[in-house]
C-alpha cells in the first residue's frame, strides 16, 4: 500500500466551475500538508502548506487538512484554463525533511 | 530573487556513460534537496543536504549515484555508470533552516538509452 494515495484523473471540469482534489494517506506521523501544481515540463510549484489539521485560504484556493480521517483536500474556487495543470499533495512527519508525494492528479479546465 | 536553477535541462546518454547534474539553491537556504520521477510513479526523495553536510541519504537507489555539495552552496549529482531504469525527471529543491516549505527547480529530463 502506498503511503499517500491521489487519483490520478484526469479531471475535467467547465470554466468557473468549484475543483475538489483529494489525497489519503496511511501514516499518522505526518504534519506537515502541501499542494504543489505543476505545469508540463516544469518544475513543482508550492501553492499551499497546512501545519497539522485545519483550513486554509489565499485567494480562490482553500485546503483542508482532516487528520482524524487522514485525508486532506484542494478546493478550487471560480476555476479558470489557467489552473489546468497536475497538482500533487506532498507531506512531511516534520520540518526540513523529505516529503512524501501522491501521484498527482491532472486537472483540465474547458473554457 | 533567482528560483532553484539546474543544468542541464535535458540529458541524452547511453547505458554504461556517467552525467553530472547541477543544482543551484536559492540564495540563503541551507536546505538542498534531490527527488527523481520515474515515468509513472511518484516523485521519490534521494537525498538532503544541510548545508555541506549529507543529512539524509536514504533514497539513494545505490552507490552508482554520488551527490556533493560544495562549500554549502551548489550541489552536483552523479550517475557512474547510468542504467536504463535510472531515466527520470531529478528534481532538486531547496529550503531555509527551519522551515517546511521547499521550492524546487524546473527539473533535469535523464534519458539513458
Amino acid at each position: 500500500q502506498k503511503e499517500v494515495e491521489q487519483d490520478p484523473g484526469p479531471l475535467s471540469v467547465p470554466e468557473g466551475a468549484i475543483v475538489s482534489l483529494n489525497c489519503t494517506y496511511s501514516n499518522s506521523a505526518f504534519q506537515y500538508f502541501m499542494w504543489y501544481r505543476q505545469y508540463s515540463r516544469k518544475g513543482p510549484e508550492l501553492l499551499m502548506y497546512t501545519y497539522s489539521s485545519g483550513n486554509k485560504e489565499d485567494g480562490r484556493f482553500t485546503a483542508q487538512v482532516d487528520k482524524s480521517s487522514k485525508y486532506i483536500s484542494l478546493f478550487i474556487r471560480d476555476s479558470q484554463p489557467s489552473d489546468s495543470a497536475t497538482y500533487l499533495c506532498a507531506m512531511s512527519v516534520d520540518s526540513n525533511y523529505q516529503l512524501i508525494w501522491g501521484a498527482g492528479t491532472k486537472l483540465i479546465i474547458k473554457p | 530573487e533567482a528560483g532553484v536553477t539546474q543544468f542541464p535541462s535535458h540529458s541524452v546518454i547511453e547505458k554504461g556513460q556517467t552525467v553530472t547534474l547541477r543544482c543551484d539553491p536559492i540564495s540563503g537556504h541551507d536546505n538542498l534537496y534531490w527527488y527523481r520521477r520515474v515515468m509513472g510513479k511518484e516523485i521519490k526523495f534521494l537525498l538532503h543536504f544541510v548545508k555541506e553536510s549529507k543529512q539524509d541519504e536514504s533514497g539513494m537507489p545505490n552507490n552508482r549515484f554520488l551527490a556533493e555539495r560544495t562549500g554549502g552552496t551548489y550541489s552536483t549529482l552523479k550517475v557512474q555508470p547510468a542504467e536504463l531504469e535510472d531515466s527520470g525527471v531529478y528534481f532538486c529543491a531547496s529550503s531555509q533552516e527551519f522551515r517546511t516549505e521547499q521550492f524546487f527547480g524546473p527539473g533535469t529530463r535523464l534519458t539513458v538509452l
